[in-house]
């Protein structure tokens, strides 16, 4: 049983620049959660998907953007990056949405210049 | 004042000793708690998994939530040098999860 995927595992990008970030949950899942985890911090909650809509949103710009298929994978986009999108960033998935039991995949480490 | 707080430590303890971490919490609507162990590079895992007052052990895990002081905590006994870890707990608000800062702990062989 597969668990949660996310691709790309690492990458660099330079300010100003677009990222796709993409996640397939686990196996019967499905709530996907994406954080974002910065150096020696915990996630901080980016927002949450739920039959292919933004169910709950945290204290992000309107920078970062995503979207649900049909099969529950998800993606998470960031425009216009900057210094401070540099992190790891993690997605979580579930199921049914009144649960704390998250399955983290392994993230997405973006490195921005 | 955040909604959660966590020691980040680093806390170093010697392999054997019992570990106690613990986060405070201030929004009583707060639901359910949880602690996740993050291995470094890796993505967290889930340990623990409460709703109510009181403790709830697993193996060598005991978590207790205490509701009435905004309190909780996760013992580890019989600590080994792979309980090395990140600690973060979270808890649940209007399907929100939010995790503390996390507590980064070191089991000395």
């Amino acid at each position: 049983d597969a668990g949660v995927t996310q691709s790309p595992t690492h990458l660099i990008k330079t300010r100003g620049q677009q990222v796709t970030l993409r996640c397939s949950p686990k196996s019967g899942h499905d709530t996907v959660s994406w954080y974002q985890q910065a150096l020696g911090q915990g996630p901080q909650f980016i927002f949450q998907y739920y039959e292919e809509e933004e169910r709950q949103r945290g204290n992000f710009p309107d920078r970062f953007s995503g979207h649900q298929f049909p099969n529950y994978s998800s993606e998470l986009n960031v425009n216009a990056l900057l210094l401070g999108d540099s992190a790891l960033y993690l997605c979580a998935s579930s199921s049914g949405v009144d649960t704390g039991e998250l399955f983290f995949g392994e993230g997405s480490r973006l490195t921005v210049l | 004042q955040k909604e959660v707080e966590q020691d980040p430590g680093p806390l170093s303890v010697p392999e054997g000793a019992i570990v106690s971490l613990n986060c405070t919490y201030s929004n009583s609507a707060f639901q359910y708690f949880m602690w996740y162990r993050q291995y470094s590079r890796k993505g967290p895992e889930l340990l623990m998994y409460t709703y109510s007052s009181g403790n709830k052990e697993d193996g060598r895990f005991t978590a207790q939530v205490d509701k009435s002081s905004k309190y909780i905590s996760l013992f580890i006994r019989d600590s080994q040098p792979s309980d090395s870890a990140t600690y973060l707990c979270a808890m649940n608000r209007d399907d929100k999860i939010i995790f503390g800062k996390g507590t980064r702990l070191h089991i000395l062989p």
